[in-house]
């Protein structure tokens, strides 16, 4: 059973392009985190998504960023314009958590290093 | 609103002694809380996860306590291994949410 898989690894682009990173969560996880990660800082919530719906996105910046998770296809987090503050690690987690469930551990991809330039 | 502290911020432990880290949070209204670790530039690993209704977990040389009335969490490691020197982080979802609240991490280096 493969883990969760994030890519592209490492991505480099310049101010004002678009960012496009990608989650694949675990088999038979239908539940997807992402964090951000600034240097020298802990991780930070973004957004908590289920298939086809955003259920928590209290910590997305309000401009630039969007996050889906559509039915078939991995997770996309997607950053319009990017800023040198930006620049950060993204990661992104999976469950299996379901509302009935009380078991929800969070397992995480290796992220996605985003540099502006 | 629930913030969660990690002490101490950095450890520096001779190999084969035990230690403890320890977290603490605002809120008692968790749904649960999990300790992982961080190597560096790497993603996250999943070491332990209490559920609110439990006290401790253990997974080998790992053992992890949970008490909410207090808001506190503990990692304890036993003889620490070199292997081991890593940034542990806490994190807690508060009930009523999925919203993760992570520490600031503790930054343990074990000497050989």
């Amino acid at each position: 059973n493969a883990g969760v898989m994030q890519n592209p690894r490492h991505l480099v682009r310049r101010r004002g392009q678009e960012a496009r990173l990608r989650c694949s969560p675990m088999k038979g996880h239908s539940h997807v985190y992402w964090y951000r990660q600034l240097p020298e800082e802990g991780l930070k919530f973004m957004v908590y998504l289920q298939k086809e719906n955003i259920i928590d996105e209290s910590g997305m910046p309000k401009e630039r960023f969007s996050a889906e998770f559509p039915k078939e296809g991995p997770s996309i987090l997607r950053i319009q314009q990017v800023v040198r503050g930006d620049s950060a690690a993204y990661f992104c987690a999976s469950s299996p958590l379901s509302r009935k469930s009380s078991y929800n551990e969070q397992f995480f991809g290796p992220g996605t290093r985003l540099t502006v330039l | 609103k629930q913030e969660v502290t990690q002490i101490p911020a950095a450890l520096s432990v001779p190999e084969g002694e035990n230690l403890v880290l320890n977290c603490s949070f605002t809120d008692s209204a968790i749904y649960n809380l999990q300790w992982f670790r961080q190597d560096p530039g790497k993603g996250l690993t999943s070491l332990l996860l209490i559920q609110s209704s439990q006290r401790e977990q253990t997974s080998g040389r790992l053992n992890a306590s949970l008490d909410k009335s207090s808001g506190r969490s503990t990692l304890y490691i036993a003889a620490s291994q070199p292997g081991d020197s890593a940034t542990y982080l806490c994190a807690v979802i508060n009930t009523g949410g999925f919203k993760t609240i992570f520490g600031a991490g503790t930054r343990l280096f074990v000497k050989a």
